[in-house]
């Protein structure tokens, strides 16, 4: 099936790291990505990770990618209240359809 | 290239009239997409096109929902007649192909009372 899940909120003061979990079903999934949407906007592409990586950085961004437990994590390091808003997984599925994430609303208070 | 354009921003109509949202893609993308965001289902994918043909329309909740896309640069997406459930932001996206990045629009913010 095609299921991509994710915690809804993460609260997180200023500076500190933010760590957002997602967790995917198909497994033939060649490109996960993560997107994110600021209010009254639409989604935009942060980064995205190729399935024989495990890890990828991108300045702040890290992503984690445990294959054997379909588990995905985008790490912010030094969150910024900029970087409020909310932030979706995604993955190609099988069918060839970009499934996203419920989405996980990150909250950066100072 | 402005991005994905979508139009209207924002929409208010009553039920059983009918809806028309309009998408213009990024030249060059192949692919169009079309999602709904709602905060009880997220986002789902409606239907998408490749080179102007529809070619997955299994997220199209029912027959109300249409989308057509005459040409390149232009898709419709029509609710006819429109109900209060389908009250949510809509979006459009393009892409080069499959597996690139996905342009989103701003998203059309639809009301039905």
């Amino acid at each position: 099936g095609e299921d991509v899940e994710q915690s809804l909120f993460l609260s997180v003061r200023e500076g500190d790291s933010s760590v957002i979990n997602c967790t995917y079903t198909d497994s033939s999934s060649t490109y996960l990505y993560w997107y994110k949407q600021e209010p009254g906007a639409g989604l935009q592409l942060l980064t995205y990770i190729f399935s024989n990586m495990d890890m990828k950085q991108d300045q702040r961004l890290t992503v984690l990618l445990n294959k054997k437990d379909k588990h995905l994590s985008l790490r912010i390091a030094d969150t910024q209240t900029g970087d409020s808003a909310i932030y979706f997984c995604a993955e190609i599925s099988n069918t060839d359809k970009l499934i996203f994430g419920t989405g996980t609303r990150l909250q950066v208070f100072p | 290239d402005a991005g994905v354009i979508q139009s209207p921003r924002h929409e208010v109509t009553e039920m059983g009239q009918e809806v028309t949202l309009r998408c213009k893609p990024i030249s060059g993308h192949d692919y169009l997409f079309w999602y709904r965001q709602t905060m009880m289902r997220g986002l789902e994918l409606l239907i998408y096109f490749n080179n102007n043909v529809p070619i997955d329309d299994s997220g199209m909740p029912e027959d109300r929902f249409s989308a057509k896309m005459p040409n390149a640069s232009f898709s419709t997406l029509k609710i006819q007649p429109s109900e209060p459930r389908d009250s949510a932001v809509y979006f459009c996206a393009s892409s080069k192909g499959l597996r690139t990045e996905a342009f989103f629009g701003q998203g059309t913010r639809l009301t039905v009372v």
